[in-house]
């Protein structure tokens, strides 16, 4: 099974600043990874797939990078709206399909 | 509009058994393979099971094997989760979710909550 980690699990930043969050696999997954936004009492919502391709609709200032087991997803300046838990998923090797434990993405 | 409609969430005593539905809308269900992925309280995603969209691929998380069965009826549009031996480790937030066109997460349904407690 391969695993997911991610850092930080808190990120306190302040709106129109930069966002940096990573994920990390414990092997290589191409660049079968998906990342998801979930705000309170909402479904998650598919952000990123293929490390790099934005879903339809999701704004520009959401970029995914990386490859093989080190990720980044980047929020170029965080609106009031982007506060939320960010999970990524890894898709190359399962089942089982596996998930981060989570970066919450909080007001400083 | 894709819609996913979770229902069937309840609370049941540890050992009991439950039954999920996910209606399905605005999309050709029976072209995509689907998910039961989980949320438990204060924690994070959890992926539960796979169905193809035929029916005839199926996989468990070890978690679950042997106690929880997935299926599907194409021509209601519907995703089931049978819940049997349920434990308190169970509890969370169960989503449905439709495959994109590899295996991430496209489409996800609001939830139905289910508390296994005595």
């Amino acid at each position: 099974e391969i695993v997911m980690t991610q850092s930080p699990a808190t990120l306190s930043v302040s709106p129109g600043e930069r966002a940096t969050l990573s994920c990390r696999a414990s092997q290589s997954v191409s660049s079968y990874l998906a990342w998801y936004q979930q705000k309170p009492g909402q479904a998650p919502r598919l952000l990123i797939y293929g490390a790099s391709t934005r879903a339809t609709g999701i704004p520009a200032r959401f970029s995914g990078s990386g490859s093989g087991t080190e990720f980044t997803l980047t929020i170029s300046s965080l609106q009031s709206e982007d506060f939320a838990v960010y999970y990524c998923q890894q898709y190359n090797s399962w089942p089982p399909f596996t998930f981060g434990p989570g970066t919450k993405v909080e007001i400083k | 509009q894709v819609q996913l409609v979770e229902s069937g969430g309840d609370l049941v005593k540890p050992g009991g058994s439950l039954r999920l539905s996910c209606a399905a809308s605005g999309f050709t269900f029976s072209d995509y393979y689907m998910s039961w992925i989980r949320r438990p309280p204060g924690k994070g995603l959890e992926w539960v099971s796979f169905i193809s969209s035929s029916g005839n691929t199926i996989y468990y998380a070890d978690s679950v094997k042997g106690r929880f069965t997935i299926s599907r009826d194409n021509a209601k549009n519907s995703l089931y989760l049978q819940m049997n031996s349920l434990r308190a480790e169970d509890t969370a937030l169960y989503y449905c979710a439709a495959y994109g066109d590899l295996f991430y997460f496209h489409y996800w349904g609001q939830g139905t909550l289910v508390t296994v407690s005595s």
